[in-house]
C-alpha cells in the first residue's frame, strides 16, 4: 500500500461546480497535512495546510479525518483557473523533513 | 525577490556523463531539499540539508551527491548518469511549514 494515495482523476467539471478530492495516508503517526497545487510542467505551490478542526480559505475547504486516515479538499464555485493537479502532502516525521507526496489528482474545469 | 532559482531548465545527458544541477535561494532559509518527479508519480526526496555544512539522505539518494557550503546554494551532482535518472528535478527551500520550489530541471538521460 502506498503511503499517500490519491485518485489520479481527471475530474472534469463545469465552471461553477463543487468538486471534492480525498487523499488517504497509511502512517497513523502522521503529524501534519497539506494540499499543494501544481500546474502543468510547473513547480508545486502550497495551497493550504489542513488543520484538525478543518479550515477554509475562500472557495477552498480542507478537512482531516484522523480516525479514517484521510484528508479532503473541497472546491466550491469552480473556476477555469482552478484547472491543475492537486497534491496531497503528509508529514510523517518531525521537522518537515519527511514529507510524503501523493501522485496528485488532476482537475479540469471546462466552460 | 528571486526566491529559489534552478539551472539549467532542460538538459540531455548521455549514459555515464556527469553534471551538476544548480540551486540557489535568496530567502536565507536554512532548510533546502532536492526532489525528483517521475511522470504520474509524487515527488520523491533525494537529499536535504538543514543548514550550511549539513546534508542528509532522503528516500532515493543512490546515484546522487550534494553539498551545502553556503546557506544560499545547494547543488545536486549526478556522477554517472543512467536512464533511470530521467526525471524532473525540483529544488526547494523551507520556512516553517511552507516549501518554496524552484521551477524545475527536466533531465533526460539517453
Amino acid at each position: 500500500r502506498k503511503e499517500v494515495e490519491q485518485d489520479p482523476g481527471p475530474f472534469n467539471v463545469p465552471e461553477g461546480a463543487t468538486v471534492a478530492f480525498n487523499c488517504t495516508y497509511s502512517n497513523s503517526a502522521s503529524q501534519s497535512f497539506f494540499w499543494y497545487r501544481q500546474d502543468c510542467r510547473k513547480e508545486p505551490k502550497l495551497l493550504m495546510s489542513v488543520y484538525s478542526s478543518g479550515n477554509e480559505d475562500g472557495r477552498f475547504t480542507a478537512q482531516l479525518n484522523r480516525a479514517s486516515q484521510y484528508i479532503s479538499l473541497l472546491i466550491r464555485d469552480s473556476k477555469l483557473s482552478d484547472s491543475a493537479t492537486y497534491l496531497c502532502v503528509v508529514n510523517v516525521g518531525g521537522g518537515y523533513n519527511k514529507l510524503i507526496f501523493g501522485a496528485g489528482t488532476r482537475l479540469a474545469v471546462h466552460p | 525577490n528571486a526566491g529559489v532559482t534552478q539551472t539549467p531548465k532542460f538538459r540531455i545527458l548521455k549514459i555515464g556523463q556527469s553534471m551538476t544541477l544548480q540551486c540557489t535561494q535568496d530567502m536565507n532559509h536554512n532548510y533546502m531539499y532536492w526532489y525528483r518527479q517521475d511522470p504520474g508519480m509524487g515527488l520523491k526526496l533525494i537529499y536535504y540539508s538543514v543548514g550550511a555544512g549539513i546534508t542528509d539522505k532522503g528516500e532515493v539518494p543512490n546515484g546522487y551527491n550534494v553539498s551545502r557550503s553556503t546557506t544560499e546554494d545547494f547543488p545536486l551532482r549526478l556522477e554517472l548518469a543512467a536512464p533511470s535518472q530521467t526525471s524532473v528535478y525540483f529544488c526547494a527551500s523551507r520556512i516553517n511549514e511552507k516549501l518554496f520550489f524552484g521551477s524545475g530541471t527536466q533531465l533526460s538521460v539517453l
